[in-house]
């Protein structure tokens, strides 16, 4: 396992309420990133951080937010939940040898939100 | 921009026969390709990785899957399928110019290995 976990894994909301999801790392890694996944897409990259308080836009983010005030943790917020961002949400960390970045990522279980 | 597509929805296939789930790919440099596995309520397994060397690449499961650098193309293949083969795979390239290893994702392609 990576050593990713997710919290919620599941939350049902309603329209118009703020949402955060987050993703916990014990490995360490300099880089995290948000995705979401939804049937015929694939996964598409929402944000994505390279460090503490340093993030940068993915290509669907539009309605989202994240932070990240410590290595481990990367918080993403949905500020006014809509029905077209329910969907299922997974946090990804970079693979890590003696020699840097493996190039593949490694994904965390998931967070699945219904908004109504 | 880097781009990657899955043309098929599904494959069905036998158990026991081969299996070949195709993935092309679009870069302005180099490419770097990626093979996940995704089963039912679980997040994406790594199975394999292309960055440079042979073009023939081997992974888990007894998964490969062959970089053709003419054609495009990243298609995965297992000799003999197994029925707990039976998954989501998921085709993905990341440009090796580009900043933060963003890995750009295909639609993704439903096996079903039948008994």
């Amino acid at each position: 396992d990576a050593g990713i976990t997710q919290s919620p894994r599941h939350k049902v909301t309603e329209t118009g309420t703020p949402v955060t999801l987050r993703c916990h790392q014990t490995e360490n890694h300099r880089y995290m990133y948000w995705y979401r996944q939804d049937p015929g897409h694939g996964l598409r990259l929402i944000h994505y951080s390279y460090g503490v308080k340093d993030t940068d836009k993915g290509e669907v983010s539009d309605g989202y937010s994240v932070s990240r005030s410590k290595t481990e943790d990367f918080l993403l917020t949905l500020e006014s939940a809509t029905s077209s961002q329910t969907s299922v949400y997974f946090c990804a960390i970079n693979g890590q040898g003696e020699r840097g970045f493996t190039g593949e990522l490694f994904f965390g279980e998931g967070s699945r939100l219904t908004v109504l | 921009a880097q781009s990657v597509a899955q043309p098929e929805d599904q494959v069905n296939v036998a158990e026991g026969n081969p299996l070949t789930v195709k993935c092309t790919y679009s870069v302005s440099g180099n490419p770097y390709l990626f093979w996940y596995v995704q089963y039912p309520n679980r997040g994406l397994q790594f199975l394999l990785k292309y960055i440079t060397g042979d073009n023939l690449v081997k992974g888990s499961y007894g998964f490969e899957a062959e970089f053709n650098k003419s054609q495009t193309s990243f298609h995965l293949k297992k000799p003999s399928a197994l029925v707990s083969d039976s998954a989501l795979y998921f085709c993905a390239v990341r440009d090796n110019w580009a900043a933060g290893n963003k890995l750009t994702f295909g639609g993704g392609t439903r096996v079903l290995v039948k008994p």
